[in-house]
């Protein structure tokens, strides 16, 4: 069974820096491909990053690029996301997910981040 | 980027009903579009994806289809587990975007 477990998230002042982890288990973790999608609280489904199988390659949104870094050790079957310059717009649950052909076909449970002095 | 709309917004049916859930895109994403179920507080779900292919263990109620520009989601058969909201998402090209999302409500 794929499980997938987020941690890191928590309470931030704008301007901040966290480090999101996702622990995961129940597949072969170096053949695919992981993303992280986040949600602001009572709005829809936003996709944030996602990095190749081998961690040679990392996309991002628009909105994070240049303040997310994504990276993943293959060896310890974890993702990282380490997110800077955090704004009150960064609020939200992110989501670790398995992307297979960058669709999303399991998900974790979430972490949540929120910005805020 | 490409653009996902989904119609309606939010939709209420009963149990039993037929349902279906449109998406379209701002420009041509072939077949490479995905549907998700999510509940209050919980993960989405992958539902559907290359626009009609059933993931493994998903009811059958569940079905998609369309290509390039428009799609749709069918639930055959609404049952009172299937109250939730559904997105879709299509994986075209970067970066990869959803719907808005479509409530479905109890009528």
């Amino acid at each position: 069974e794929v499980q997938l477990l987020e941690s890191g998230g928590g309470l931030v002042q704008p301007g901040g820096s966290l480090r999101l982890s996702c622990a995961a288990s129940g597949f072969t973790f170096s053949s695919y491909a992981m993303s992280w999608v986040r949600q602001a609280p009572g709005k829809g489904l936003e996709w944030v990053s996602i990095v190749t199988h081998n961690g040679d390659r990392a996309y991002y949104a628009d909105s994070v690029k240049g303040r997310f870094t994504l990276s993943r050790d293959n060896s310890k079957n974890t993702l990282s996301l380490q997110v800077n310059s955090l704004r009150a717009d960064d609020t939200a649950v992110y989501y670790c997910a398995k992307s297979g052909a960058n669709y999303f076909d399991s998900w974790g449970q979430g972490t949540l981040v929120t910005v805020s002095s | 980027d490409i653009q996902m709309t989904q119609s309606p917004s939010t939709l209420s049916a009963s149990v039993g009903d037929r349902v279906t859930i449109t998406c379209r895109a701002s420009q041509s994403v072939s077949n490479w579009l995905a549907w998700y179920q999510q509940k209050p507080g919980k993960a989405p779900k992958l539902l559907i994806y290359k626009a009609s292919s059933l993931q493994s263990a998903v009811p059958s109620r569940f079905s998609g289809s369309g290509s390039g520009t428009e799609f749709t989601l069918t639930i055959s058969s609404l049952q009172s587990d299937d109250f939730a909201t559904y997105y879709c998402q299509q994986y075209n090209s970067y970066p990869l975007t959803f719907g808005g999302g479509t409530k479905v409500e109890i009528k």
